[in-house]
């Protein structure tokens, strides 16, 4: 399968602890996403990288989360202090950037379901 | 990007064609229609999309209005494995960045 991976697909932590997770993009995707979505309620945006370039940040990412796509190809996002509140499910998805404008579909993984006890 | 409205939910019979409408009345001239899907438990996953030609790919139809001010997302014969939420998305071509996600439609395909 050589779609978007994701890992783990479940975490469950005590609150206050640190949480990573990884993403597997498309091998040939320039663009990789970051989004969470509660329950109920669609995917919300907070990252994206073009390459290894960080490009925007939603208001949703807070000092506790950072993200890095060190090499262009995988990413991490992790979550410091961890908090009841960051309970959701972690998306990642990834695209391909033409570069000259057009439109580009982002292709999801499976997401990472975060559990703060 | 243009905000989207959907009906919340829907019911479909198993072997006949769901039709999920959306509106978009304040869509831009040179931004697209995306219709995404979300399993239970899975990621969303791309359908289709469209500027404002009616389009047809191997899952669905897409059939948008005239005035781009509303479209219809057309599974012909939904199974059971369709039941799913439907989000309608508009997005200018090459934002780069995200998908805003609404509500979405959230459709059930029974026996």
């Amino acid at each position: 399968d050589t779609g978007v991976s994701q890992d783990p697909r479940h975490k469950i932590t005590k609150r206050g602890q640190n949480v990573t997770f990884r993403c597997d993009p498309i091998s040939e995707h320039n663009r990789l996403y970051w989004y969470r979505q509660t329950l109920g309620q669609g995917p919300e945006f907070l990252t994206y990288f073009q390459n290894e370039a960080q490009l925007e940040k939603s208001r949703l990412l807070s000092d506790r989360f950072s993200a890095e796509r060190p090499k262009g190809s995988f990413s991490t996002l992790e979550i410091q202090r961890t908090e009841q509140g960051d309970s959701a499910m972690y998306l990642c998805a990834s695209s391909f950037d033409r570069g000259a404008g057009g439109d580009n579909e982002q292709f999801f993984g499976p997401g990472t379901r975060l559990t703060v006890l | 990007d243009a905000k989207t409205t959907q009906p919340p939910s829907m019911d479909c019979a198993e072997g006949r064609a769901a039709n999920l409408p959306c509106n978009h009345s304040t869509i831009s001239g040179n931004e697209y229609v995306y219709w995404y899907r979300q399993i239970h438990s899975q990621g969303p996953q791309y359908i289709i999309h469209g500027l404002k030609n009616n389009e047809t790919n191997e899952m669905a139809s897409l059939i948008i209005t005239e005035d781009r001010k509303s479209s219809t997302l057309i599974l012909p014969h939904a199974t059971l494995r369709d039941t799913a939420v439907y989000y309608c998305i508009v997005r200018a071509p090459n934002a780069g960045n995200m998908l805003t996600f609404g509500g979405g439609t959230r459709l059930m395909v029974k026996p």
